[in-house]
């Protein structure tokens, strides 16, 4: 089955400094997707950015970017010139490439944005 | 589209009580997720239906949740009785097929917070 980690339950970064998230997965497929998900306080689910592992460059969505390293099973996400809106929890997520099957997700990390 | 919609938003019920929590896709999305958020465990998945048909309850903790979707349009998962331990929050979610079972963004509702006394 696979597994993904998040070792940082709780990150703090300076509005309008740069922040990195760490996630780690454990899998066995070749085939996949990668995700990252905000939840703010509203507990909306929000897709921030995806990455598929058959690509070799990494996803940008704005001020967000990932640092995919698949051969080490890393999927970090850096957040530029951080807002006070982007104060969240966020998910990493995992999902096979085969078929229509769920989201295997992190347990998450908090980001606070100190002004 | 209105997006993925769940009802209710809130529910507080007692011990021993049946709660249904209601969910609608979004139309033409033929994959649904029941989900459930604690501070303990995070996000699990509960169960999963692929064109209405359940694929995985492994997710589902006891007999106590069953869940049905009878057309496209609409699921529920139901939890009879409820203890104190069910009190989470239940998302739904619902996905559109690609012929490469691949990236479409699973879209989340707005969860169902309950709380069960």
């Amino acid at each position: 089955a696979q597994t993904v980690t998040q070792s940082q339950p709780e990150m703090s970064v300076q509005e309008a400094e740069t922040v990195t998230l760490s996630c780690t997965y454990d899998t066995s497929e070749s085939d996949y997707y990668l995700f990252w998900y905000k939840q703010p306080p509203s507990r909306q689910m929000i897709l921030v950015i995806r990455q598929e592992a058959y690509k070799q460059q990494n996803a940008t969505e704005n001020r967000f970017s990932v640092n995919f390293q698949k051969a080490a099973k890393s999927f970090s996400l850096k957040i530029s010139d951080s807002q006070l809106g982007d104060a969240a929890m966020y998910f990493c997520a995992y999902r096979s490439g085969a078929g229509n099957t769920p989201l295997v997700f992190g347990k998450g990390t908090r980001l606070s944005v100190i002004a | 589209d209105a997006g993925v919609i769940q009802s209710p938003r809130h529910e507080v019920t007692e011990m021993g009580q049946e709660v249904t929590l209601r969910c609608k896709p979004i139309s033409g999305h033929n994959s649904l997720f029941w989900y459930r958020q604690t501070m303990m465990r995070g996000l699990e998945l509960l169960i999963y239906f692929n064109n209405n048909v359940p694929i995985d309850d492994s997710g589902m903790p006891e007999d106590r949740f069953s869940a049905k979707m009878p057309n496209a349009s609409f699921s529920t998962l139901k939890i009879q009785p409820s203890e104190p331990r069910d009190s989470a929050v239940y998302f739904c979610a619902s996905r559109a097929a690609s012929g490469r079972g691949g990236g479409n963004e699973q879209f989340f509702g707005p969860g169902t917070r309950l709380t069960v006394l």
